[in-house]
């Protein structure tokens, strides 16, 4: 069966710093991976997504981005964080003929 | 590109009571409608979903109706108990794109 796993659960962060989050996918081959943010009052916002290793659509410009160096592995990354980049952050992969969506369980990010 | 509406934010009822929770979605070419249910804390788990080819979809007591012509779909759920509060998100597809979603519904259900 497909797991999905996410880290770390939880990230306090000063402003300024950088950021790397990491999720893998078991048990599948190349699926489409997903990048989302989940602040509050704001619902599942979409920051990015992968259909193949090297293939990024970024969906909201901002300061954060994304990377698939592998077939299974999408991380998401900054350089500087803002305050505003708080929130609850969720991987989350498909099959590629299939859009049934499953997450990861999520980091949530505090940027102080 | 995708633009989905979900109404209300808040839903208070009754156990026991139906709920009803409403999306609107902006592209013609979106043909598939999931429902996930995210309990405090969790992440967000497909309950139920539709294609654009089918009308109504039950699942004991959750069911989903679609009208793609005024490009809305619902959630109704029946005989509400407790363990069914929690935030409830609707989403829209189109091939080749991602699930957009709408801004969630938090249910909350009183014994």
């Amino acid at each position: 069966s497909q797991t999905i796993h996410q880290w770390p659960a939880t990230l306090v962060q000063p402003v300024g710093s950088p950021l790397s989050l990491e999720c893998t996918v078991e048990g599948t081959s190349n699926p489409n991976l997903y990048w989302y943010r989940q602040a509050a009052g704001r619902g599942l916002q979409l920051l990015f997504y992968s259909v193949g290793i090297g293939q990024i659509s970024s969906e909201v410009p901002q300061n954060l981005s994304a990377s698939r160096p592998q077939d299974r592995q999408f991380i998401l990354s900054s350089k500087k964080l803002l305050l505003s980049d708080s929130g609850f952050y969720l991987c989350a992969w498909s099959g590629q003929q299939n859009e049934k969506l499953f997450f990861g369980s999520g980091t949530q990010l505090s940027v102080l | 590109g995708e633009n989905v509406e979900q109404h209300p934010s808040t839903l208070s009822v009754q156990e026991g009571d139906s709920a009803v929770i409403k999306c609107t979605y902006s592209d013609s070419a979106s043909n598939y409608f999931p429902w996930y249910k995210q309990e405090l804390g969790k992440r967000p788990q497909l309950i139920i979903d539709i294609r654009s080819n089918v009308g109504e979809k039950k699942d004991q007591r959750i069911a989903v109706t679609l009208n793609k012509t005024a490009k809305h779909f619902s959630l109704h759920i029946t005989e509400t108990q407790p363990e069914d509060s929690a935030v409830y998100f609707c989403a829209a597809y189109q091939a080749g794109t991602a699930l957009i979603f709408g801004k969630g519904t938090t249910l909350s259900v009183s014994s």
